[in-house]
Order: C-alpha cells, then structure tokens, then sequence
C-alpha cells in the first residue's frame, strides 16, 4: 500500500485531456512538500516530467502540466498523442516516515 | 552530457551481501546529492535510500535500514551501495539518480540505466 494514491490506469483517446491524481495526506503532500512526476516506458529509466509541483523541466512539452491542492496533487496531459502510453508516478517527502516516497503508479492507455 | 552508470548487480543467495556502484560524469558531482531507487518486477518504483552532496548525509528507507549503506566517493565521481543481508523481497532494478538541485525536494533529473539484483537460492 503506497503512502501516494495514484488511480492504476486512465485512458483516453487521441487529443483528449487527462488527468493522474495522486493523493496523500498532511504528513506529506499537505504539509507542504514538493510533488514531483516521472513518465517511465518499460524497461526503461524514468524521466522527469513536473517538479517542485509544477515545473517543467527543459524539453517537457508544456502539454504536461501539475498541480496541487491541499493533500492532492494533479498530472494534467492534454492534447493526448499515442506516445505518452507509459506509466506515471508521482513522488513526495513524508515527515512522518522521514522518507521519500512515490505513488504506486498509473498506466496511461491511448486508445 | 551528464551520465550515470549502475554496476555490480547480479544473483545473491538471502542473507548476502552485494555492492552496487554507480560510475558519474558530465556534471560536479560533489555538488548534488545522489539516491538509489529501486523497482521490483512488474512493481513500481521505491525509493531506498539518498546521500548529500557534500557533508554525507545519508537517509534510508525502513525497508532497508540496518542493511543497507549508501555512500560516494566525490573523488571518483562514483555512488555506492553496500546492500547486506540480502533479501528475496530486495529483487528489483536498481537504478541511482541525480538530483535536479539541492533542495529540489529530491527531484531526479537523470536516472542510470539500472542494475538487476535478484535474491534467490
């Protein structure tokens, strides 16, 4: 069970808008704490996506956009291509655990 | 171009011990704190454990404290982890990553190729 709540799989349909939330708690998203997200196709390394909740790292189409929002946090794709099925996850610190931790993941399906 | 390279993974029996280590170049390595994260088959991703750029801070994940050390050689631009008593639930790719900038959050912006350790008798 993933400190991070990430939806296991989305989809949506060329050109469409969607959206991966990631839900945690005031020990991590709500007190503060930077979320980041990482797009990762299998068997390969992740990338980063969105840091610092809603950075885009240089070369990140600005079609990937993050928000976030009390203990939520938001990955927003729109004008959905074909080559953004991947897996996506989120990450934060928990001062609780005194850890980093990630979501469990969501699988993006291109339909 | 900034790049990392894992090595040392490779079949333990439970209980041993292996060393992975993580070869960087391309940027000044001393100056960036460095993590190791961890993806078991088919599973997401694990955070395991971090170290600071400088002063040598280390954090662990509960998972792998007591067992696990992380360290670097600012030196040989290399990254380390010395995994001890190994387990069969440690299975995963082991991948060390770079972060964006001290006090990102630990936000990763590159990420090695991965090393496989598998724990198996």
């Amino acid at each position: 069970q993933s400190v991070l709540t990430q939806p296991p799989s989305v989809s949506g349909a060329p050109g469409q808008r969607v959206t991966i939330s990631c839900t945690g708690s005031s020990s991590n998203i709500g007190a503060g704490y930077d979320v980041h997200w990482y797009q990762q196709f299998p068997g390969t390394a992740p990338k980063l996506l969105i840091y610092g909740d809603s950075n885009r790292p240089s070369g990140v189409p600005d079609r990937f956009s993050g928000s976030k929002s009390g203990t939520s946090a938001s990955l927003a794709i729109t004008g959905l291509q074909a080559e953004d099925e991947a897996d996506y996850y989120c990450q934060s610190h928990d001062n609780r655990l005194i850890a980093w931790v990630f979501g469990g993941g969501t699988k993006l399906t291109v339909l | 171009e900034v790049h990392l390279l894992e090595s040392g993974g490779g079949l333990e029996q439970p209980g041993g011990s292996l060393r992975l280590s993580c070869a960087a170049s391309g940027f000044t390595f001393s100056s960036f704190p460095m993590t190791w994260v961890r993806q078991a088959p088919g599973k997401g991703l694990e955070w395991v454990s971090a170290i600071s750029g400088s002063d040598g801070r280390t954090f662990y994940a509960d998972s792998v404290k007591g067992r696990f050390t992380i360290s670097r050689d600012n030196s040989k631009n290399t990254l380390y982890l010395q995994m001890n008593s190994l387990r069969a639930e440690d299975t995963a790719v082991y991948y060390c990553a770079k972060e964006l900038f001290a006090g990102s959050g630990l936000a990763l912006d590159y990420w090695g190729q991965g090393t496989l350790v598998t724990v198996s008798s």
